[in-house]
């Protein structure tokens, strides 16, 4: 089993559209959580943290669940700039620093 | 948010020679750097950390001769591909460290694509 987890898509949605992505990870002492934006040929970029309280920037709400070891990522009206892959990163281990990245999620929203 | 940058951006190269990539952290000091290799529709793999003023750590299976880094300041990293074969083109990204504890993130560079001909 991969450490992290998450369905690779594509996610095929129009303008507007409502979508959600998750995670999972296998390491039940993973301390910190985010989500990663990448688009074609760039390098990765801070989307948000992941806290257990849950959190909100905007149209994007990222959720923890402990107790299921999973994340998740919802995106409301969708844009077409939205268009990416949303990469998964859990971080922290017992032991040390250490981080983990998913394979990626890849969306397309379509006009 | 926290500025890395990479240089170069782009490199076109022969087999058999070496290439150096810079990563610097524009605005932070960052005692821990990382280097990741990004194939075509593959995840970012991470290849070692970098830490300032100490040996490199290597992942499983990346060759420490092959890709010699070098944590000179706490602003600055390199990466050397020595002696490039074509397999070894591919997208390259650090990664500085902003923070110490386990809930820190990382900010990326750019990347440089490495083309082996």
């Amino acid at each position: 089993r991969k450490e992290v987890e998450q369905d690779p898509g594509p996610f095929n949605v129009p303008e507007g559209a409502t979508v959600a992505f998750n995670c999972t990870y296998s390491n039940s002492a993973s301390q910190s959580f985010f989500w990663y934006r990448q688009d074609c040929r760039k390098e990765p970029k801070l989307l948000m943290s992941v806290y257990s309280s849950g959190n909100e920037d905007g149209r994007f709400t990222a959720q923890l669940n402990r107790a299921s070891q999973y994340i998740s990522l919802l995106i409301r009206d969708s844009k077409l700039s939205d268009s990416a892959t949303y990469l998964c990163v859990v971080n922290g281990a017992a032991g040390g620093f250490k981080t983990i990245f998913g394979a990626g999620t890849r969306l397309f929203v379509k006009a | 948010g926290a500025v890395v940058s990479q240089h170069p951006s782009r490199v076109i190269c022969k087999s058999g020679t070496s290439v150096k990539i810079e990563c610097r952290s524009l605005d932070f000091q960052a005692t821990t750097m990382f280097w990741y290799r990004q194939f075509p529709k593959q995840s970012l793999m991470l290849m070692a950390t970098s830490n300032e003023g100490s040996k490199a750590t290597y992942e499983q299976g990346v060759e420490k001769d092959k890709f010699l880094i070098n944590h000179a300041s706490l602003t600055l990293s390199t990466l050397t591909v020595t002696s490039a074969h074509p397999e070894d083109s591919s997208f390259y990204i650090c990664s500085a460290r902003l923070g110490q504890g386990d809930t820190d993130t990382q900010y990326f560079g750019p990347g440089t694509r490495l083309t082996v001909l």
